[in-house]
């Protein structure tokens, strides 16, 4: 059975960077992408970009572009996202969750438990 | 980009059916997936490339999708079942994931 363990909660100044980690056990981690969701407080859920560990290059959604940085360390079986610059607007839960692609698409069938980002000053 | 609209809220009895919208461009064009999110909870894929179920998820949830619109099923609902539901597609020419607005499910 898969399992990613995300780590502990965070608070962050504004301004400030912030690298949250999703360690992978119980499956095959380089093989599989590894994508970054997030949630803020009351609201829905925001793909934020994803790392296929094998091949070691980052795919971001636009809204992220030049202040995230996912990256992937296949001897830990850990994917790391990096957010920086950080706002008040970016407070929010930040979930990891493994793609798996059928023949069609591609989704995520399993996830983290999620790590809350605070920005306060 | 591409955008997947919900309704904000679903209301159902116990034993009744609910049913969740998607509507998308050309949606039975792509594989919609959906998921469920309980308060405080990681979201749970309960149905996956249109119509199929993930081990251990139960028969009462069903998918189906057409034209512009894609729709989870949600038979003999269960206060259990009560959740917040997202659809979601992957654009394969931009390899980038699209999540819908989200629908609450309250079970009366």
């Amino acid at each position: 059975q898969v399992q990613l363990v995300q780590s502990g909660a965070e608070v962050k100044k504004p301004g400030s960077s912030v690298k949250v980690s999703c360690k992978a056990s119980g499956g095959t981690f380089s093989s599989y992408a590894i994508s970054w969701v997030r949630q803020a407080p009351g609201q829905g859920l925001e793909w934020m970009g994803g790392i296929i560990p094998i091949f070691g290059t980052a795919n971001y959604a636009q809204k992220f572009q030049g202040r995230v940085t996912i990256t992937a360390d296949k001897s830990t079986s850990t994917a790391y996202m990096e957010l920086s610059s950080l706002r008040s607007e970016d407070t929010a839960v930040y979930y990891c969750a493994r793609e798996y692609c059928s023949s069609t698409s591609c989704y995520l069938d399993y996830w983290g438990q999620g790590t809350l980002v605070t920005v306060s000053s | 980009s591409y955008v997947l609209t919900q309704p904000p809220s679903v209301s159902v009895a116990p034993g009744k059916t609910a049913r969740i919208t998607c509507g998308g461009n050309n949606i039975g064009s792509k594989s919609v997936h959906w998921y469920q999110q309980k308060p405080g909870q990681a979201p749970v894929l309960v149905v996956y490339d249109d119509s199929d179920r993930p081990s251990g998820i139960p028969e009462r949830f069903s998918g189906s999708n057409s034209g512009n619109t894609a729709t989870l099923t949600i038979s003999r609902v269960e206060a259990g079942d009560e959740a917040d539901y997202y659809c979601q597609v992957w654009d394969s020419s931009s390899d980038h994931h699209v999540f819908g607005t989200g629908t609450k499910v309250t079970v009366l």
